[in-house]
């Protein structure tokens, strides 16, 4: 089973700023099957990003998915209030596995 | 409008049954695979189950093989979750989750439901 390691844990910022993401894969990845999403507190996950680059209808075009292999990024270009909720990343293997999360927060 | 809604969750004791129903609509069910993903409380996101879109093939996480059965019902568009031999390990909200492509070509989740709590305790 691929072991994606989502890095930082806990990422602190402000409005405005710009955030970078990692996602690691323990071996990998067709890059078409990693996808982003976005978990406000109380909701279901909402998908970002799909393809490891492409945006899904309606994903605002502040968040960019880049990488391949085993090392992929999420970019937030400029914090927006909103946006300071949980990010997980997702890959297919022969199974799905999440990475364990990475806190956005002011 | 896409829909999924989950149904079922409750309290369970350990060792027992239940079945979870995820009612869709606004898309042709038929044309996508479906899964299942959990989320205990506090916890990360936790693939549990895929089916196929005919539900000819089925997958599972390791933990949860020879307990947990996923089928679907196309002709009432609702996906199902029976899930036996429930453990304090598996209280977690449910959520079903439909795939965003038709094909193999990318693998992801496009929507979601809103989830169903499963608690098993004494």
């Amino acid at each position: 089973e691929i072991v994606l390691t989502q890095s930082p844990g806990t990422l602190s910022l402000s409005p405005g700023e710009r955030a970078t993401l990692s996602c690691r894969a323990s071996k990998s990845v067709n890059s078409n099957f990693l996808a982003w999403y976005q978990q406000k507190p109380g909701q279901a996950p909402r998908l970002l990003i799909y393809g490891a680059s492409s945006r899904a209808p309606g994903t605002p075009d502040r968040f960019r998915g880049s990488g391949s292999g085993a090392d992929y990024t999420l970019t937030i270009s400029r914090l927006e209030p909103e946006d300071f909720v949980l990010y997980y990343c997702q890959q297919f293997d022969n199974s799905f596995t999440f990475g364990q999360g990475t806190k956005l927060e002011i | 409008e896409v829909q999924l809604l989950e149904s079922g969750g409750g309290l369970v004791q350990p060792g027992g049954s239940l079945t979870l129903s995820c009612a869709a609509s606004g898309f042709a069910m038929s044309s996508y695979g479906m899964n299942w993903v959990r989320q205990a409380p506090g916890e990360g996101l936790e693939w549990v189950a895929s089916i196929t879109t005919s539900g000819d093939d089925t997958s599972y996480r390791d933990s949860v093989k020879g307990r947990f059965t996923v089928s679907r019902d196309n002709s009432g568009s609702t996906l199902f979750l029976q899930m036996n031999s429930l453990r304090a390990e598996d209280t977690a909200v449910y959520y079903c989750a439909k795939d965003g492509s038709v094909t193999a070509l990318y693998k992801f989740f496009n929507y979601w439901g809103q989830g169903t709590l499963v608690t098993v305790s004494p």
